[in-house]
């Protein structure tokens, strides 16, 4: 199946740094997805973006599906984005999300 | 709009008793998913319905496992009779169709003693 890998494992922040996190999978794509899992264990939506990018206040990501990996952007970091970060994808003609393992986000005052 | 709605939000029981999670996917959305997640293994999709109907239950553990979506508004993992090793976050997710953003629920933290 196909893989999904992210980076880095884990980061710290102080409040008003930029970070980017990113995601490599393996194989083309249909649908990737960033999620934030916040402390209470809800998975937040925060992009759907298989390819392209967005922007969403302080975030952005961008998607390079021909070279298989996704960037999600974080500009002025607040201690509520504090959290674990999940790439999901499915292969083309696939519904199956295959997670990544996250990136943990630790913002600190 | 509501988003999906699972129930309980916790539930502790003793190993050996039955366990049944409740999930409202998004009102539209004909695909809808089971997931479970552990420290060990992450995010695991258990089965995906579309339409009302199992498509694919290849993720379900055990026996012990099983689903059911009787309506389009309603879906039920149950668990008979639960081990302490089923002890994980479950979520339910919906979406408009295979290949679209899934929505997750807020999860039930099951605990089995």
């Amino acid at each position: 199946g196909i893989q999904v890998e992210q980076s880095p494992p884990d980061l710290i922040l102080q409040e008003g740094a930029n970070s980017t996190l990113r995601c490599n999978f393996s194989d083309s794509v249909n649908n990737l997805q960033w999620f934030h899992q916040n402390p209470w264990g809800q998975l937040i939506n925060l992009f759907y973006i298989p390819s392209g990018t967005k922007q969403n206040g302080r975030l952005s990501a961008t998607t390079v599906a021909t070279e298989r990996y996704s960037l999600l952007y974080i500009s002025s970091s607040q201690t509520t984005d504090s959290g674990v970060y999940f790439c999901a994808v499915s292969g083309a003609g696939s519904y199956q999300l295959t997670f990544g393992k996250g990136t943990k986000l630790s913002v600190i005052p | 709009d509501a988003g999906v709605i699972q129930s309980p939000r916790h539930e502790v029981t003793e190993m050996g008793q039955e366990v049944t999670l409740r999930c409202k996917p998004i009102s539209g959305h004909n695909s809808l998913f089971w997931y479970r997640q552990t420290m060990m293994r992450g995010l695991e999709l258990l089965i995906y319905f579309n339409n009302n109907v199992p498509i694919d239950d290849s993720g379900m553990p055990e026996d012990r496992f099983s689903a059911k979506m009787p309506n389009a508004s309603f879906s039920t993992l149950k668990i008979q009779p639960s081990e302490p090793r089923d002890s994980a976050v479950y979520f339910c997710a919906s979406s408009f169709s295979s290949n679209q953003p899934q929505h997750f629920g807020d999860g039930t933290r099951l605990s089995i003693l």
